[in-house]
């Protein structure tokens, strides 16, 4: 799988948005970006994929940019209980059969 | 209900002993894992089953032995425990067909004396 680069941590204030970015220059063609996160003391929760095109759901919204070179995963009312580690993580899917790789993420601190 | 539960949820033992973790989810999925947390918070699988049937064994030593009685399960065995394998092991399970969108338990946290 290809390789993700992420800020080592970011802050952000109760209420706003948080924007993660991700950078995955060497992403192939089959390869989705996935987005997981850890809160303290838990296990790693999953938050939200896509391929191409942008993605939102109850949690999140993933914005891919058209050469798929990078991704933004975006909280859009972060709240004190979304401070975590925020991993991006590329899998083509189908025959992985659940082996994701997990790099450093981002280190998400919301303040009030 | 707790998806995917794993016991106990801290273990403290001494080097050589044998120990087990258990690992249930009632998602109804047919994969479960095992992945292990490092001390540097890096997040490792290790093994894989499907339907009861080991798919990935992520060159683990042959200490550590997952078992699957049904799918509901699988529980981790390790035989004569280090230093090193103190790290906090989650187990976590996917549906069939969605196998990158996984359900992890909250951990159980392993220290080697």
């Amino acid at each position: 799988d290809a390789k993700t680069t992420q800020p080592t941590s970011m802050d952000c204030a109760e209420g706003r948005a948080a924007n993660l970015p991700c950078n995955h220059s060497t992403i192939s063609g089959n390869e989705y970006v996935y987005w997981y996160r850890q809160i303290h003391s838990q296990g790693p929760q999953y938050i939200i994929h896509g391929l191409k095109n942008n993605e939102t759901n109850e949690m999140a919204s993933l914005i891919i940019t058209e050469d798929r070179k990078s991704s933004t995963l975006i909280l859009p009312h972060a709240t004190l209980r979304d401070t975590a580690v925020y991993y991006c993580i590329l899998n083509a899917g189908g025959t992985s059969y659940g082996k994701l790789t997990f790099g450093q993420g981002t280190i998400l601190t919301v303040h009030p | 209900d707790t998806a995917v539960s794993q016991t106990p949820k801290y273990l403290v033992t001494q080097m050589g002993n044998d120990k087990s973790i258990k690992c249930e989810q009632n998602l109804g999925h047919d994969t479960m894992y095992w992945y292990k947390q490092d001390s540097k918070k890096f997040l490792k699988i290790m093994f894989s089953y499907n339907n009861k049937e080991l798919i990935i064994n992520e060159t683990v030593p042959n200490r550590f032995s997952p078992k699957s009685p049904d799918k509901a399960h699988l529980n981790l065995h390790i035989n004569s425990l280090e230093l090193g394998d103190s790290a906090v092991y989650f187990c976590a399970s996917s549906q069939a067909g969605s196998n990158e969108k996984l359900f992890f338990g909250s951990g159980t946290q392993l220290s080697v004396l």
